[in-house]
């Protein structure tokens, strides 16, 4: 089955950019989607296919995908960011990455 | 406004039954598939089970073939997961999801969860 690996954690401070990482074999040639997950919250989507931003997420969040790693990046932290953040993709089946939390020092 | 809404969760012995329900508003729910997901104590998100717009097609995760049934009552705009000989490993909080739409097998909208334990 497809795996896909997060970093368990990123610290950033605020103001700083924040680079959350998918690592997956051949990533590059599928689409990619982001969720961010606050303390006792639903996931909510953030990024969709790679790079598109669903009404509402601020364009502090961006997302690429190239090679084996697909990126999200969030811009000018904020303390409201702290979340816990997963990739996912299809595979035969739908893939989420193992999650990564951002911490806002 | 989307919303979904879960329901149904609770304590249950391993080998038991529980009937989860969620029901949606705000949006078309026949013209849509629907998706479970859920996500054990501290752990990540697993994909469980989708359905499709007229319930006529489904599909399950290997871990949950054959013990849960995934349903929907379209004039009830409301989704079902049958949850039958319960482990402990099923112990989590199920999430319904919609999916945004065929063709890109995404999730654009999520529940709030309800919190599913199987233990004795």
């Amino acid at each position: 089955s497809y795996v896909l690996t997060q970093p368990p954690s990123v610290s950033v401070a605020p103001g700083q950019t924040a680079r959350i990482t998918c690592g997956g074999n051949n990533i590059g040639s599928k689409s990619v989607h982001w969720y961010q997950q606050k303390p006792g919250q639903a996931p909510v989507l953030v990024v969709y296919d790679d790079s598109d931003r669903p009404s509402g997420i601020p364009e502090r969040f961006s997302g690429s995908n190239s090679g084996n790693t697909a990126t999200l990046t969030i811009s000018r932290v904020e303390a409201g960011d702290e979340a816990d953040y997963y990739c996912q993709v299809w595979d035969s089946s739908y893939v989420f990455g193992t999650g990564t939390k951002v911490t806002v020092l | 406004e989307v919303q979904l809404v879960e329901s149904g969760g609770g304590l249950v012995q391993p080998g038991g039954s529980l009937r989860l329900s969620c029901a949606a508003s705000g949006f078309t729910f026949s013209s849509y598939w629907m998706h479970w997901v859920r996500q054990a104590p501290g752990k990540g998100l697993v994909w469980v089970s989708r359905i499709n717009n007229d319930g006529s097609s489904t599909s399950y995760a290997d871990s949950v073939k054959g013990r849960f049934t995934i349903s929907r009552d379209n004039a009830k705009n409301t989704l079902y997961l049958q949850m039958n000989s319960l482990r402990a490993e099923d112990t989590a909080v199920y999430y319904c999801a919609r999916d945004a739409t065929v063709t890109k097998y995404y999730f654009d909208y999520w529940g709030q969860g309800t919190l599913v334990t199987v233990s004795s």
